[in-house]
């Protein structure tokens, strides 16, 4: 059973334009949530990341929203760059630690 | 300041066989946890240590173990090699054990193949 979703695989944008990738959660206990980029052969790295506390974190050319209500959240790049194509993972925390990570979702931005 | 260190980034084995896994934070850093990556399922947590006591574990047999060091290092261990396990292995460590609102920093994985 997922607690943590992301529904895309893959997606495909325009550099300049907005890349808003999503993330759905189940656990309503998660009050932490983070965002990981990576390359092939590579670890992830962190991103940004948001507390359960607050609805949005901004640095930078990107920003999380969370929707707690609705359990999700979503990255969005502007403007996006060719640099920025690698698989985007979400991830969550609760008090008990550990991060759960979604499947990923392969971001391509075309020049 | 050095980042997460993992060795050996390449590993070969036979099914059977055992093999062990070394994961050197970063300096300061008491968390390490690790993290199975195969293609389709994302990173799937295996467990985490936290000044040398595991704190928690996934859902992985107990092929799977681990131990860390007093200097934070940690290993783990598979043993009794499958096919199943050839994956990416990812290592983390963080200043603090997750869920604290901590970021984690992984190295660049242990890429073992099961023959």
């Amino acid at each position: 059973d997922q607690q943590v979703k992301q529904n895309s695989p893959s997606l495909s944008v325009q550099e300049g334009r907005i890349s808003i990738l999503n993330c759905d959660y189940t656990n309503s206990m998660f009050d932490y949530f983070l965002w990981y980029k990576k390359y092939p052969a590579e670890g992830p790295t962190f991103l940004i990341s948001i507390s359960s506390i607050k609805d949005k974190n901004e640095d930078g050319r990107f920003t999380v929203f969370l929707n707690k209500s609705a359990k999700h959240l979503s990255l969005h790049i502007v403007p996006s760059q060719p640099g920025d194509s690698a698989v985007y993972f979400c991830a969550a925390s609760g008090s008990q630690g550990n991060l759960i990570f979604g499947k990923g979702t392969k971001l391509s931005v075309k020049p | 300041k050095a980042g997460v260190t993992q060795t050996p980034r390449y590993l070969i084995k036979t099914r059977g066989q055992q093999v062990t896994l070394s994961c050197s934070p970063i300096s300061g850093h008491r968390s390490v946890s690790w993290y199975q990556q195969t293609p389709g399922q994302g990173l799937q947590f295996l467990f985490e240590y936290f000044s040398e006591t595991q704190r928690n574990k996934g859902n992985f047999p107990g092929r799977f173990s681990g131990r860390q060091f007093s200097n934070s290092r940690s290993e783990m261990n598979v043993s009794t090699l499958e096919l199943g396990d050839s994956a990416l292995y990812l290592c983390a460590s963080s200043l603090m054990f997750t869920g604290v609102d901590t970021e984690a920093f992984f190295g660049q994985g242990t890429r073992l193949t099961v023959v």
